[in-house]
């Protein structure tokens, strides 16, 4: 079964500074997608960023962009200067390319933006 | 594009009675759709996987009676909790499998059962 591991329960950032998230994660499978998702305080779960396992290229969202390392199965987030808005509850998710769709999740980083 | 609702967004009940939570996609047909259950502080846990016009099928430890999900339409699934108790109060969130292989959230329901 396939596992997902966020190392670090919370971090934080000053405002318009960069910070990174990591992810790691176990599979036997060559296909597959990974996400990150955010929860702000409202609880609502918003897609951040999708990559495609057999995409070399880095998917990149604005200010948010991975940096996914394959072969180290690595999947790390990067959000370019903060915003206060940023601050919530981020998760690593990973789904096999076929079967059941679902996605298995990691513990997830708090993530605080300092003004 | 691609926004999940969930109806309601809170809910109180006295123990013993049966709390129907709606979760519908408002722009895109879903032919699945997931039930997560999130605890204080964690992460999401998988409770059933709803295909449309097929039976759920439920994760280990998810008691199928007690947590019914009717999937009747592309746009729409229900989780019934049914003969609720306090231990059932949690936060439940719907999500739906949209465009490209992306699962889309709802906003989640507050369920305190008394």
């Amino acid at each position: 079964a396939q596992t997902v591991t966020q190392s670090q329960p919370e971090m934080s950032v000053q405002e318009a500074e960069t910070v990174t998230l990591s992810c790691t994660y176990d599979t036997s499978e060559s296909d597959y997608y990974l996400f990150w998702y955010k929860q702000p305080p409202s609880r609502q779960m918003i897609l951040v960023i999708r990559q495609e396992a057999y995409k070399q290229q880095n998917a990149t969202e604005n200010r948010f962009s991975v940096n996914f390392q394959k072969a180290a199965k690595s999947f790390s987030l990067k959000i370019s200067d903060s915003q206060l808005g940023d601050a919530a509850m981020y998760f690593c998710a990973y789904r096999s390319a076929g079967g059941a769709q679902k996605l298995v999740f990691g513990q997830g980083t708090r993530l605080t933006i300092n003004p | 594009g691609a926004v999940v609702s969930q109806h309601p967004s809170w809910v109180i009940c006295k123990s013993g009675t049966s709390v129907k939570i709606e979760c519908r996609s408002l722009d895109f047909q879903a032919t699945t759709m997931f039930w997560y259950r999130q605890f204080p502080k964690q992460s999401l846990m998988l409770m059933a996987t709803s295909n449309e016009g097929s039976k759920a099928t439920y994760e280990q430890g998810v008691e199928k009676d007690k947590f019914l999900i009717n999937h009747a339409s592309l746009t729409l699934s229900t989780l019934t909790v049914t003969s609720a108790h306090p231990e059932d109060s949690s936060f439940y969130i719907c999500s739906a499998s949209g465009i490209r292989e992306t699962q889309y959230f709802g906003p989640g329901t507050r369920l305190l059962v008394l």
